[in-house]
């Protein structure tokens, strides 16, 4: 059974450009969310995602954006990146309360 | 709404040595869960527990949610324990968690 995955592991973008960070859930799940962690901090919740809307939503620019696809699949889509947007970015799945994570995505702005 | 800290913010061990984690929240709970952060970045799930106790191995945790906090206990912890352990919260069923600040451990041989 595959656990949470991420795609891709490790990004380089450059200030203004826009990325999408791609987030497959373990089977079975049916929600997914999304968080940045900055070096040295905690996760930081960005949005929810369950039956393909958002249904919670952190406390980010609506320069965040995602998107949950009929097989559960998520994508998080950031536009106009700025450097303080570097960060590890971590999908979570669930179905029920017990959330499992994927690797993450490390993005760095430059 | 919930808030989640973490104590001590950083913790250096001798091998062999045991520690306790504490993990308080601002209100009732329906999910708690430890991670630990392994160094490529992944969250690591230790336990799910709400409330009561579990063991795994060396690892064990305590919640008591009528008291608010939890505890996780590392025993006769070993230089692969080292790394971030987090605690996480959430207070109904569909609110997201919510993550303490993590205690950092170093176990050095």
């Amino acid at each position: 059974d595959a656990g949470v995955t991420q795609s891709p592991t490790h990004l380089i973008k450059t200030r203004g450009q826009q990325v999408t960070l791609r987030c497959s859930p373990k089977s079975g799940h049916d929600t997914v969310s999304w968080y940045q962690q900055a070096l040295g901090q905690g996760p930081q919740f960005i949005f929810q995602y369950y039956e393909e809307e958002e249904r919670q939503r952190g406390n980010f620019p609506d320069r965040f954006s995602g998107h949950q696809f009929p097989n559960y699949s998520s994508e998080l889509n950031v536009n106009a990146l700025l450097l303080g947007d570097s960060a590890l970015y971590l999908c979570a799945s669930r179905r029920g309360s017990e959330a499992f994570f994927g690797q993450g995505t490390r993005l760095t702005v430059v | 709404g919930i808030q989640v800290e973490q104590s001590p913010p950083d913790l250096i061990l001798q091998e062999g040595a045991n520690s306790t984690l504490r993990c308080n929240f601002s209100d009732s709970v329906n999910n708690l869960q430890w991670f630990h952060q392994n160094p490529w970045g992944q969250l690591i799930n230790l336990f799910y527990i709400p409330s009561g106790t579990k063991q795994n191995g060396r690892l064990s945790a305590t919640t008591v949610a009528t008291e608010r906090y939890s505890l996780l206990y590392i025993s006769s912890s070993q230089t692969t324990d080292s790394g971030v352990y987090f605690c996480a919260a959430s207070n109904s069923g569909n609110t997201p968690l919510v993550f303490g600040k993590g205690t950092r451990l170093s176990v050095i041989a």
